[in-house]
C-alpha cells in the first residue's frame, strides 16, 4: 500500500540545521508531488510548499522562503526537508503528504517528525 | 490572502448528526477536502472533491460545498469521531487550511 515513513524526532539548539526525510513506498515516486505541512504545538495545519518529484523543482509557500529547502533522492524514493538557522518558533511537527499530480487533496500523510528547538 | 474559517468547536450527542462548516469567499467554486486528525496522529483524508469518500472511510461521513460554505456532515456520530477536523482548498496555486474544528461527542 502507499506509505510515507518519516525520520524520527529531532532536538536541536537555536542556530542549528535539521534535515527530515520522508521515504515513499507503494507507488512510483516520480509521478506524484510531495508536500510539506507544519503543525506547531496545539495549533492547526500550515502548508509549507511542495516539490515536483519529477523535475525536482520546489515551490515554497509565503513565510517559508530562505531557511527552508526541499530536496529529493529519487534513487531511494525519498524527499527531504531541511530547515536552517533554527529558532524556537520552528518547534513543530512536520508532515510530508503526497498529492497526485493535478489533484487537490493530500493522501497519505507521513507519521510526522517532531522538531524541538531549545537551548 | 484567501482564508477558510471553521468554528473552533462543535458539540454533538452520540447518534446525532454533526455539521462542521468551512467558510470562504466563493469556496463553492473550489474543490474542498476534509481531514480528520486524532491526538498524536497524522491527518487522514475523509472527504475529497467536496463530497467523495476515500475507500475505508465510513459512509456516515459526507460533504457538500456551495456558495461561500463547505460542510462536513457526520451522521450517527460515534465517540470515535471525537477529534479535530480541517478543511483544505487551493487558491492561486496556494494551499489553504481552515483553522480546525474540535468535535466533541457528549
Amino acid at each position: 500500500q502507499v506509505q510515507l515513513v518519516q525520520s524520527g524526532s529531532e532536538m536541536k539548539k537555536p542556530g542549528a540545521s535539521v534535515k527530515i526525510s520522508c521515504k515513499a513506498s507503494g507507488y512510483t515516486f516520480t509521478t506524484n508531488n510531495m508536500n510539506w505541512v507544519r503543525q506547531a504545538p496545539g495549533q492547526g495545519l500550515e502548508w509549507m510548499g511542495w516539490i515536483n518529484t519529477n523535475t525536482g523543482k520546489p515551490t515554497y509557500a509565503q513565510g517559508f522562503t530562505g531557511r527552508f529547502v526541499f530536496s529529493l533522492d529519487t534513487s531511494v524514493s525519498t524527499a527531504f526537508l531541511q530547515i536552517n538557522s533554527l529558532t524556537a518558533e520552528d518547534t513543530a511537527v512536520y508532515y510530508c503528504a503526497r498529492r497526485v499530480t493535478l489533484q487537490t487533496w493530500f493522501d497519505p500523510w507521513g507519521q510526522g517528525t517532531l522538531v524541538t528547538v531549545s537551548s | 490572502s484567501y482564508e477558510l474559517t471553521q468554528p473552533p468547536s462543535v458539540s454533538v450527542s452520540p447518534g446525532q448528526t454533526a455539521i462542521i462548516t468551512c467558510s470562504g469567499d466563493k469556496v463553492g467554486n473550489k474543490d474542498v477536502s476534509w481531514y480528520q486528525q486524532k491526538p498524536g496522529q497524522s491527518p487522514v483524508l475523509v472527504i475529497y472533491q467536496d463530497s467523495k469518500r476515500p475507500s475505508g472511510i465510513p459512509e456516515r461521513f459526507s460533504g457538500s460545498n456551495s456558495g461561500n460554505t463547505a460542510t462536513l456532515t457526520i451522521s450517527g456520530t460515534q465517540s470515535m469521531d471525537e477529534t479535530d477536523y480541517y478543511c483544505q482548498a487551493w487558491d492561486s496555486s496556494t494551499v489553504v487550511f481552515g483553522g480546525g474544528t474540535k468535535l466533541t461527542v457528549l
